[in-house]
């Protein structure tokens, strides 16, 4: 599976946007964008995924750049509940489950 | 429409008992997966599951069992618990090799 890179710890005044960077630079042609978030001690929600076009739905909008190095995950509206850690997967199709890095900590700040 | 439950919820056992976490959805999806969880960690997959009677090994699967005998259930089974599993365990599935993967609310084991 392609690695990705996203920084560790990122702060958002609550109301605002919160963009959340990933960087996945050997992702292959056949290989999507996951997005998973982790409230504290909860299981791992799906937020969004995508393959070449940006993506949006009630959650969250999903940015991804023409040659498919990088995304980025937008929070149109972050609120104190969207605290969390966030994951970026890139996923391979077939019998091969998600394999999860560190993330991201989102603090959503009052 | 429950989806994906776990249970228990909380288990504190004794080093050397065995111990089985259930993990049961309502979908039919194909896959099912094991997952732990601590600190410093991250998510580790333990074993996961393709269909039923069909089942591999993920990243740290020693000392774990688990078998499909019908696509609803995904029992994980600790044979023989030690102190070093003590963990939060998360049960996914999902309904075939793109579709989105879903958790169960996790299981925390203490081994004492």
């Amino acid at each position: 599976d392609a690695k990705t890179t996203q920084p560790p710890s990122m702060d958002c005044a609550e109301g605002r946007a919160a963009n959340l960077p990933c960087n996945h630079s050997t992702i292959s042609g056949n290989e999507y964008v996951y997005w998973y978030r982790q409230i504290h001690s909860q299981g791992p929600q799906y937020i969004i995924h995508g393959l070449k076009n940006n993506e949006t739905n009630e959650m969250a909008s999903l940015i991804i750049t023409e040659d498919r190095k990088s995304s980025t995950l937008i929070l149109p509206h972050a609120t104190l509940r969207d605290t969390a850690v966030y994951y970026c997967i890139v996923f391979i199709s077939g019998n091969t489950p998600l394999v999860f890095g560190k993330g991201t900590r989102l603090s959503v700040i009052a | 429409d429950a989806g994906i439950t776990q249970s228990p919820r909380y288990k504190i056992t004794e080093t050397g008992r065995q111990v089985t976490l259930m993990c049961h959805q309502t979908w039919s999806h194909s896959y099912m997966f094991w997952y732990r969880q601590d600190l410093g960690h991250g998510l580790r997959l333990i074993y996961y599951s393709a269909a039923a009677d069909i089942t591999d090994k993920g990243e740290v699967p020693d000392g774990y069992v688990v078998s499909r005998s019908k696509t609803e259930n995904f029992p994980l089974t600790l044979e023989s618990a030690t102190r070093s599993q003590t963990s939060v365990y998360f049960c996914a599935s999902r309904g075939s090799a793109r579709d989105t993967q879903y958790f169960g609310p996790g299981t925390r084991l203490t081994v004492l």
